[in-house]
């Protein structure tokens, strides 16, 4: 089915560790975001790639870094984990005049 | 930060009620939207309403728009067991990008709905 893919759906980190978090979207989307979630807090962008070839930051980057490898696919790395790192993590993609549309998201605990 | 309030944080009603929940946002937008969360699931776009618009219908859905009070509200009507969700408004705002661009969330309203 034709949405965005994220991968991993869970991970559970030690402080220090590194990981990268997938995204892939198969809509031909010009646009990618990252977004987490935390109770209580609503959906926070930490960077958004607005094309291939191009990325900037949101209101919560630091401790991230991204990677717009391809049109289809946006990933988000965590260079060393912190326990405030631990949250929920959105991928959305959209093109010019539509709305987002969003991945399940990738529930990260971090020890 | 330019983050939206929501209001109630929760709301629990019977099926066949109408459920309003409201968004206030702190500067002008260019447009503001709704989404929705099901349990362990990602967003999903409801409806947009412009900052020139006061309302807008989508089947059982209403919004309302007052940029003089920074305020939007939905209103779901004659609810059922499976509108049981948490729903965001989000808002674009000058220099975000294009229409459907960066968004900036509220902190949403969990809704439930018993049978």
């Amino acid at each position: 089915n034709a949405g965005v893919t994220q991968t991993p759906k869970f991970q559970v980190l030690k402080t220090g560790q590194s990981m990268t978090l997938q995204c892939a979207q198969d809509m031909n989307h010009n646009s990618m975001y990252w977004y987490r979630q935390d109770p209580g807090m609503g959906l926070r962008l930490i960077y958004y790639s607005a094309s291939e070839g191009t990325t900037d930051k949101g209101e919560v980057p630091n401790g991230y870094n991204v990677s717009r490898l391809n049109k289809r696919e946006f990933s988000l790395r965590l260079e060393s984990a912190a326990p405030s790192q631990t949250s929920v993590y959105f991928c959305a993609s959209t093109r010019q005049g539509q709305p987002q549309h969003f991945g399940d998201g990738t529930r990260l605990s971090i020890l | 930060s330019q983050q939206g309030e929501e209001d109630p944080q929760a709301l629990s009603i019977q099926e066949g009620e109408n459920a309003t929940m409201n968004c206030s946002y702190k500067t002008s937008i260019n447009n503001l939207q709704w989404y929705r969360q099901n349990s362990g699931r990602g967003l999903v776009h409801l409806i947009l309403i412009r900052s020139n618009e006061r309302e807008k219908h989508s089947g059982r859905l209403r919004v309302t728009l007052d940029t003089s009070k920074k305020s939007s509200s939905l209103l779901i009507t004659a609810s059922r067991a499976a509108d049981t969700a948490s729903y965001f408004c989000a808002g674009t705002y000058p220099g975000g990008g294009t229409s459907y661009g960066k968004l900036t969330f509220g902190q949403g309203t969990i809704l439930t709905v018993h049978p």
